[in-house]
């Protein structure tokens, strides 16, 4: 069965500074991965995936996220963190064996401290 | 363009009544339909799917069930709400097997 974890529960970090949001996963064949933004009492909004090609997948509001085969990882970052990046951050996993499927982690709520 | 909409936005309903959420999405034909529900606790369950009119696959048999009368119309329902339905329910497209798109969310609270 595919699963995802994320393995911090928060993470602060200082505003300009970089961030990392950590996702492993796991899968029975190649993975389609998907990092997913929540603020407040709203929809999830898509941010990037990843289904094959280069490792590292830009998405949208300056985020990226490097796929690592060997490590079974997706994590997301950002070069430099705004105070309005503050939100939960879902990743999640599709095994293209169950193409309408997605399994999230259960998310990592991101403070960025003024 | 495709927007999605779900309503009511809050919902706050006794123990034993009924209940009905809709979904409704615009600007694209025969889309994959989804429903899932997030706890407090953050996790998304997904309750639902569905490739087609009348096609629905339910993923964790409950309280709840889904109906899709329209191409672009997805409900949930159910005949008598527990305490443990409440929740932030979502509803989600996808055209084929592709990105999920989330419509903004239906907070239902049973008392």
């Amino acid at each position: 069965a595919q699963s995802v974890a994320q393995p911090e529960d928060q993470v602060n970090v200082a505003e300009g500074n970089p961030l990392t949001v950590k996702c492993t996963y796991s899968v029975s064949g190649n993975p389609y991965l998907f990092w997913y933004v929540q603020y407040p009492n709203r929809g999830l909004q898509f941010l990037l995936k990843y289904i094959t090609g280069d490792n590292l997948v830009k998405g949208s509001y300056g985020f990226e996220a490097e796929f690592n085969k060997s490590q079974t990882s997706f994590h997301l970052k950002k070069p430099s963190a705004l105070v309005s990046d503050s939100a939960l951050y879902f990743c999640a996993v599709r095994d293209p064996s169950r193409s309408y499927q997605l399994t999230f982690g259960k998310g990592t709520k991101l403070s960025v401290i003024p | 363009s495709q927007t999605i909409h779900q309503w009511p936005a809050t919902l706050v309903q006794p123990v034993g009544s009924p209940l009905s959420l809709e979904c409704t999405v615009e600007g694209t034909s025969n889309p994959n339909l989804y429903w899932y529900r997030q706890a407090a606790g953050r996790g998304l369950q997904l309750l639902f799917y569905s490739v087609g009119i009348g096609q629905i696959s339910s993923e964790v048999p409950q309280n709840l069930s889904a109906s899709r009368p329209q191409d672009r119309q997805f409900i949930l329902s159910s005949k008598k709400l527990l305490l443990s339905d409440s929740g932030f329910y979502l509803c989600a497209w996808a055209v084929s097997t592709d990105t999920q798109y989330f419509g903004p969310g239906t907070r239902l609270t049973v008392l």
